[in-house]
């Protein structure tokens, strides 16, 4: 299987700071990794796949990028509807695999 | 509007069976896969396995190969999973969620179904 290593685990910010969410695969996956964001108490929600496309109706604020073993996630202006847990998972192969996650929280 | 509607929260004993629902909407089911994700309490994410409701071809984590079974009902848009005899380590909130094609990436999820195995 391939391992997914997000870092930081959990990071503190405030509103209107730049962000960024590291994402390792333990081998090639070219470009074939995916974000989730999740916030408490809710289902994940689909942001980013292609480690760089936007999903549908995700603002612009939320940007990707990467491709081989090294992604990243960034939020260009944190905003309080932006503090949730954040997941990369990668779809080069079955099993597919998710990162651990990285909280994102209020400084 | 495409949405996944899953089945109501489920409280059971050891050893009891359970199987749980997505229905999807708004769209295609026979044509897109259907996955599912355990989420432990407290945890991340974990893929479980996949489903084409089209034919039924069915692909499982080998971490959950003979645990679970998946399976759908295409003449109701309905996609399952079911334990024939849950322990309490099955506790956890279930998700399903929509694959475009079997190499592609998850782009809708369910609201997901909470199973509780208590004594």
């Amino acid at each position: 299987d391939i391992q997914m290593t997000q870092s930081p685990s959990s990071l503190s910010a405030s509103v209107g700071d730049r962000v960024t969410i590291t994402c390792r695969a333990s081998q090639d996956i070219r470009n074939y990794l995916a974000w989730f964001q999740q916030k408490p108490g809710k289902a994940p929600k689909s942001l980013i796949y292609a480690a760089s496309s936007l999903q549908s109706g995700v603002p612009s604020k939320f940007s990707g990028s990467g491709s081989g073993t090294d992604f990243t996630l960034t939020i260009s202006s944190l905003q309080p509807e932006d503090f949730a847990t954040y997941y990369c998972q990668q779809y080069n192969s079955y099993p597919r695999t998710f990162g651990q996650g990285t909280k994102v929280e209020i400084k | 509007e495409v949405q996944l509607v899953q089945s109501g929260a489920e409280v059971k004993k050891p050893g009891e069976s359970l199987k749980i629902s997505c229905k999807g909407s708004g769209y295609s089911f026979s044509n897109y896969w259907i996955g599912w994700v355990r989420q432990m309490p407290g945890k991340g994410l974990e893929w479980m396995g996949i489903i084409y409701p089209g034919d039924s071809d069915t692909r499982y984590s080998p971490s959950f190969q003979g645990q679970v079974t998946i399976s759908a009902d295409k003449s109701i848009s309905t996609a399952y999973l079911q334990w024939s005899s849950l322990k309490a380590s099955d506790t956890a909130m279930y998700y399903c969620a929509r694959q475009p094609s079997y190499g592609g990436n998850v782009d809708y999820w369910g609201q997901g179904t909470l199973v509780t195995v208590s004594s």
